[in-house]
C-alpha cells in the first residue's frame, strides 16, 4: 500500500529519445509535484499540480511536460533527452501546496 | 547564496549527539521541515515545526527553530549507526513565489561505531 509510487525506478535511454515517468499517490492528496535531484544531491522543484494548476519552475526546460490524467496521478513526459537530464526524478504529492510533501521512491532517469 | 543552507557533512561517533544545521532566507515561512534520505531511496518526512513555535521534541528528535536568526536545526539524541544518511531542511519560501518546498543542499550524516 504504497502512499506514492512511481515506475520504472530506473530507466536507461540514448539521447534524443523521448521517455515518461509515471507517478500515482493514494493519499487523497490535492497536490502533486516533481522534484529533480542531480549528483550532488541538490533537490530542485520542476512542477506543482493542483486543481488543474500548473506552477511551472521557469528553469524546466520546455521538452519536460506534466500530465496528470485526474487527482491521483501526475506524470512526466520529456522529449529530447539530452545528457544532462540524467539525474534522479522524485514524486511528490501533500494535502495543501506547498505543505508536508510525500515522496516516492524515485526514478533514477540515466541518459547515454 | 541559496535559499536554504546547510553544512555538507557532519560525522559523530555512536551515542554521542548530533546537530544539523539550516538557514533560510524567507522571513514568511510557515512550516519547516526536517527529511531523511538513505541510499538509493526516497525522502522521509522526519519531523516539522510551525514558525510560530521555538522547539518541538519528537522521541530522540529534537527542532529548534530561531526565527530572528532564520536558523533551524535538528538534534538527534544517542545517535546510532541506523542513522548514517542525508539530511534535508525545507521550507516553503513564500517570498520566492515557489509554490513547493525549497530544500536545502542535505547534510550528509556519517555515524561511527
Amino acid at each position: 500500500d504504497t502512499a506514492v509510487s512511481q515506475t520504472p525506478k530506473y530507466l536507461v535511454t540514448q539521447m534524443g529519445n523521448d521517455k515518461s515517468i509515471k507517478c500515482e499517490q493514494n493519499l487523497g492528496h490535492d497536490t502533486m509535484y516533481w522534484y529533480k535531484q542531480d549528483s550532488k544531491k541538490f533537490l530542485k522543484i520542476m512542477f506543482s499540480y493542483n486543481n488543474k494548476e500548473l506552477i511551472i519552475n521557469e528553469t524546466v526546460p520546455n521538452r519536460f511536460s506534466p500530465k496528470s490524467p485526474d487527482k491521483a496521478h501526475l506524470n512526466l513526459h520529456i522529449n529530447s533527452l539530452e545528457l544532462g537530464d540524467s539525474a534522479v526524478y522524485f514524486c511528490a504529492s501533500s494535502q495543501v501546496l506547498g505543505t508536508e510533501a510525500f515522496f516516492g521512491q524515485g526514478t533514477r532517469l540515466t541518459v547515454v | 547564496g541559496e535559499d536554504v543552507e546547510q553544512s555538507l557533512f557532519l560525522s559523530v561517533r555512536e551515542g554521542d549527539s548530533s546537530v544539523i544545521n539550516c538557514t533560510y532566507t524567507d522571513s514568511s515561512s510557515t512550516y519547516l521541515y526536517w527529511y531523511k534520505q538513505e541510499p538509493g531511496a526516497g525522502l522521509q518526512l522526519l519531523t516539522y515545526i510551525f514558525s510560530n513555535m521555538d522547539m518541538k521534541q519528537d522521541q530522540r528528535l529534537t527542532v529548534l527553530l530561531n526565527k530572528k536568526d532564520k536558523h533551524l536545526s535538528l538534534r538527534i539524541a544517542d545517535t546510532q549507526t541506523g542513522d548514517s544518511a542525508i539530511y534535508f531542511c525545507a521550507a516553503l519560501l513564500l517570498d520566492t513565489g515557489r509554490r513547493a518546498l525549497t530544500f536545502g543542499s542535505g547534510t550528509r550524516l556519517q555515524v561511527q561505531p
